[in-house]
């Protein structure tokens, strides 16, 4: 079964700071990858999916990117971070059924 | 874009009492999926459905996918304390290329002892 690695678990960060989350997969090859965040403990809000490597659809405009180097590798990236974008960020995948594993989230803070 | 409207936002229940929550959605869903959050953890997949209509139970879950395949709903049978937590509906779309996992906001379900 796959599985979704997820770190650093929990990242303090200043405004105007850049940043790196960093999501890898196993157990499988060629999968769909997902970055959500999701604030304030409730929905789920879809940042960016990618569905091979170099492949990516952004869900909404705003300050961060995201990029997949490597077939089982998802990096989520701000050169300048807002207060806004604190949240908990969360990597899934998906490759064929049954639905999408997550990893175990990172909770960003921005002071 | 496609959006998933789930309800209610939060139930507050007795133990042993049976729950029910749904999805509603404008757009078609080749795929429906159920999930529980746990605080600070990602989601587990609780029950997934692929064709509609499919009516599929884990345990004290049952889910099903709707005939439109516009909807989908989830029962939990006689609740326990350790049912608390997010649940979330989510929508999978593939083909083309289109793979979107679009979610419900969740439904709190907190369930006093």
């Amino acid at each position: 079964s796959q599985t979704i690695h997820q770190w650093p678990a929990t990242l303090v960060q200043p405004v105007g700071s850049p940043l790196s989350l960093e999501c890898t997969v196993e157990g499988t090859s060629n999968p769909n990858l997902y970055w959500y965040r999701q604030a304030a403990g409730r929905g789920l809000q879809l940042l960016f999916y990618s569905v091979g490597i170099g492949q990516i659809s952004s869900e909404v405009p705003q300050n961060l990117s995201a990029s997949r180097p490597q077939d089982r590798q998802f990096i989520l990236s701000s050169k300048k971070l807002l207060l806004s974008d604190s949240g908990f960020y969360l990597c899934a995948s998906t490759q064929g059924g049954p639905g999408a594993f997550f990893g175990q989230g990172t909770r960003l803070t921005v002071v | 874009g496609q959006q998933l409207n789930q309800s209610p936002q939060s139930m507050f229940i007795q133990e042993g009492e049976d729950v029910s929550m749904n999805c509603t959605s404008s757009s078609i869903f080749n795929t429906w999926l159920w999930y529980k959050q746990d605080p600070g953890e990602g989601p587990v997949l609780l029950i997934a459905l692929y064709k509609a209509g499919e009516l599929t139970s884990n345990g004290r879950l049952t889910a099903q996918f709707g005939i439109t395949r516009k909807d989908s709903f989830l029962n939990i049978s006689a609740s326990i304390p350790s049912d608390v937590g997010i649940y979330f509906c989510a929508g999978l779309t593939s083909g083309g290329s289109n793979y979107k996992l679009t979610f419900g906001k969740g439904t709190l379900l907190t369930v006093n002892p």
